[in-house]
């Protein structure tokens, strides 16, 4: 079955260190997408990408990249971590740009100390 | 400013009880709207997608209305069970925006 999967599910780091989270996807979709799920807010699109060597900012991008080298992958990564990143991170994906629904990955809970 | 409001922000029932949810939004133009399901430590699940020309939607014991007039969409469940506590969660499409709400926290009790 096709699926999407993050890892690691849980990480704790300090200040000032570089953070990457992983994402990979078989369920062969261009659309990935990068979002932080804090209390009382929703999802927040942090970063997203319709497709190979194609990345976007979302509207909580700072301090956050992403890569898009192939179909599958979409590795997030914070370059410089703060304690105002700690959150859970949800990596997902779709078919469509406008209708698809969204599929998500189990999510990645950071801990910046 | 496209938004996605939820009320209520969480919401006891007793188990076999029926609830509602509300989602009203102002994100324009509209394409559709979803309401996902996601269970403590895990991702959303969608549940049920609704578009501009339909008002009524069901998915078990799931039934989602949207009024496009009033920009308000409702997530009815019947009969709850103990596995139906979780998060919801509307989610707004525009042309080339998509808006989260921050969801209902829903906690079904025996």
């Amino acid at each position: 079955d096709a699926e999407i999967t993050q890892s690691p599910r849980h990480k704790i780091t300090e200040t000032g260190r570089q953070v990457t989270l992983a994402c990979h996807q078989t369920w062969n979709h261009n659309n990935m997408f990068w979002y932080r799920q804090d209390l009382g807010h929703g999802l927040r699109l942090i970063h997203y990408s319709y497709g190979v060597q194609d990345t976007n900012k979302g509207e909580v991008s700072d301090g956050y990249s992403v890569s898009r080298s192939n179909t599958e992958d979409l590795p997030l990564t914070l370059e410089s971590a703060a304690s105002s990143q700690t959150s859970v991170y949800f990596c997902a994906s779709s078919d469509s740009r406008n209708t698809g629904e969204l599929f998500f990955g189990e999510g990645s809970r950071l801990t910046v100390l | 400013k496209n938004q996605v409001e939820q009320s209520p922000q969480s919401l006891i029932i007793l188990e076999g009880k029926n609830c509602t949810l509300q989602c009203n939004y102002t994100v324009s133009p509209f394409s559709n709207l979803r309401w996902y399901k996601q269970d403590t430590g895990r991702g959303p699940v969608s549940l049920t997608i609704m578009t501009f020309s339909e008002n009524t939607k069901s998915n078990g014991r799931y039934t989602a209305t949207l009024d496009a007039d009033t920009k308000q969409s409702s997530l009815h469940i019947t009969a709850s069970q103990l596995s139906d506590s979780a998060s919801y969660i509307c989610v707004v499409r525009g042309d080339n925006d998509m808006r989260f709400g921050a969801g209902t926290r829903l906690t079904v009790k025996p």
